[in-house]
């Protein structure tokens, strides 16, 4: 079964710096996608970026990049010139192609934006 | 705004009894996806529907069952509640199939069983 890991439980970042957040997963399938979802204290879940396994490039959306590293299975989130509205949980998602179109999430990363 | 809308936003009830969660997915889209977000669990998959037919089941208990309508709108049902039911259930669609699989996610209504 697969599986998506986010070490950071927490993380912080001033305000207008940038930050990283991780995220790994274990998969034996070659093509599937990769999500990052944000959670503000509303409660919704909003996309925020996606990627596709089989494109090499890095996917950018805004202020938004992430990393990925398909030998590695790593995809991380790079957030530049953060602002407050950043704060919230960060969950990772996997999805599979041609299988079950169920989302597989990490448990999360709290963010925090420091004025 | 995700276009896709959950009824009710709050729910309180006791344990034992049956509740109805109610999801319209957004305009356009076939598949519609029930996910439990719980604090030892953390999100999880429960079931999804595809125009009416149940596509994949996750972790879901046999006191849940859902289903899709004809105008494509779905209803989780929850039976003989528990505490540990209590949870946020989200709903989130997409188009289905693989010319699009992002899935959008309402509001999510919050189940809490006393």
């Amino acid at each position: 079964a697969q599986t998506v890991t986010q070490s950071q439980p927490e993380m912080s970042v001033q305000e207008a710096e940038t930050v990283t957040l991780s995220c790994t997963y274990d998969t034996s399938e070659s093509d599937y996608y990769l999500f990052w979802y944000k959670q503000p204290p509303s409660r919704q879940m909003i996309l925020v970026i996606r990627q596709e396994a089989y494109k090499q490039q890095n996917a950018t959306e805004n202020r938004f990049s992430v990393n990925f590293q398909k030998a590695a299975k790593s995809f991380s989130l790079k957030i530049s010139d953060s602002q407050l509205g950043d704060a919230a949980m960060y969950f990772c998602a996997y999805l599979a192609q041609g299988g079950s179109e169920k989302l597989v999430f990490g448990k999360g990363t709290k963010l925090t934006v420091n004025p | 705004d995700s276009g896709v809308t959950q009824t009710p936003k709050h729910l309180i009830t006791a344990t034992g009894q049956r509740v109805t969660l109610r999801c319209s997915p957004r305009s356009g889209d076939l598949s519609v996806y029930w996910y439990q977000q719980s604090l030892d669990q953390g999100l999880q998959f429960l079931i999804q529907y595809y125009n009416g037919e149940e596509r994949a089941k996750g972790n879901i208990l046999e006191r849940f069952s859902a289903q899709q309508f004809p105008d494509l709108h779905s209803e989780l049902n929850l039976s003989s509640l528990e505490l540990g039911d209590s949870a946020l259930y989200f709903c989130a669609s997409s188009v289905g199939g693989w010319s699009s699989y992002e899935q959008y996610f309402g509001p999510g209504t919050r189940l809490t069983v006393t």
